[in-house]
């Protein structure tokens, strides 16, 4: 089993839609989790930084951590085209450990 | 928010030849430096975990003799690929981090390498 995962998508949403992207993880003594979005041909850039469990807001993104269940979410709201791009979860220890990413495409 | 630079961000070499990249943190001092590859439509792997004055720690199955990183500033980190064959062609993606491990990576932008 892969420490964290992710379903590959692709996802395909219309322009102003919520999306949800989510990670699952299996080590429950992980508490720093990352997102990062990844457009083709580009480094990763980072977009949010969660510790533990409960969410954090920034702009139109969410990220939401749930330990029970070993669940990370991050949530976008009001989509737009140039979200279209792969976003990867991470656990952040002394090396950041991707899930596989998932591509979203946002159509207008 | 930090900055990240790689260079170049694309080489084509042929067969047998080494190729160098350079990853420099731009407005910070990065203690930890990493090196990925990244092939198409796949997530980012992992070759080697570089500290500044340090050996290179290398993950399981990436070759060091073929890998060659070197880490000689706090600034600056180098991923030299020696013998480059085609199936060496792949994205190299480079990543910095000033503090310990709750410290965020940022990453630079990528360097598209093709082997002829």
């Amino acid at each position: 089993q892969k420490e964290v995962e992710q379903d590959p998508g692709p996802l395909s949403v219309p322009e102003g839609a919520i999306v949800s992207l989510n990670c699952t993880y299996s080590n429950s003594a992980f508490q720093y989790f990352m997102w990062y979005r990844q457009y083709s041909r580009k480094g990763p850039e980072l977009l949010m930084y969660t510790y533990s469990s409960g969410n954090k807001e920034d702009g139109r993104f969410t990220a939401q951590v749930d330990k029970s269940s070993k669940y990370i979410s991050l949530f976008i709201r009001d989509s737009q085209p140039s979200d279209s791009a792969t976003y990867l979860c991470a656990h952040a220890g002394n090396m950041l450990t991707f899930g596989g990413g998932t591509r979203l495409m946002v159509k207008p | 928010g930090a900055v990240v630079s790689q260079h170049p961000s694309r080489v084509i070499c042929k067969s047998g030849t080494s190729v160098k990249i350079e990853c420099r943190s731009l407005d910070f001092q990065a203690t930890t430096m990493f090196w990925y590859r990244q092939f198409p439509k796949q997530s980012l792997m992992l070759m080697a975990t570089s500290n500044e004055g340090s050996k290179a720690t290398y993950e399981q199955g990436v070759e060091k003799d073929k890998f060659l990183i070197n880490h000689a500033s706090l600034t600056l980190s180098t991923l030299t690929v020696t013998s480059a064959h085609p199936e060496d062609s792949s994205f190299y993606i480079c990543s910095a981090r000033q503090g310990d491990s709750t410290d965020t990576q940022y990453f630079g932008p990528g360097t598209r390498l093709t082997v002829l």
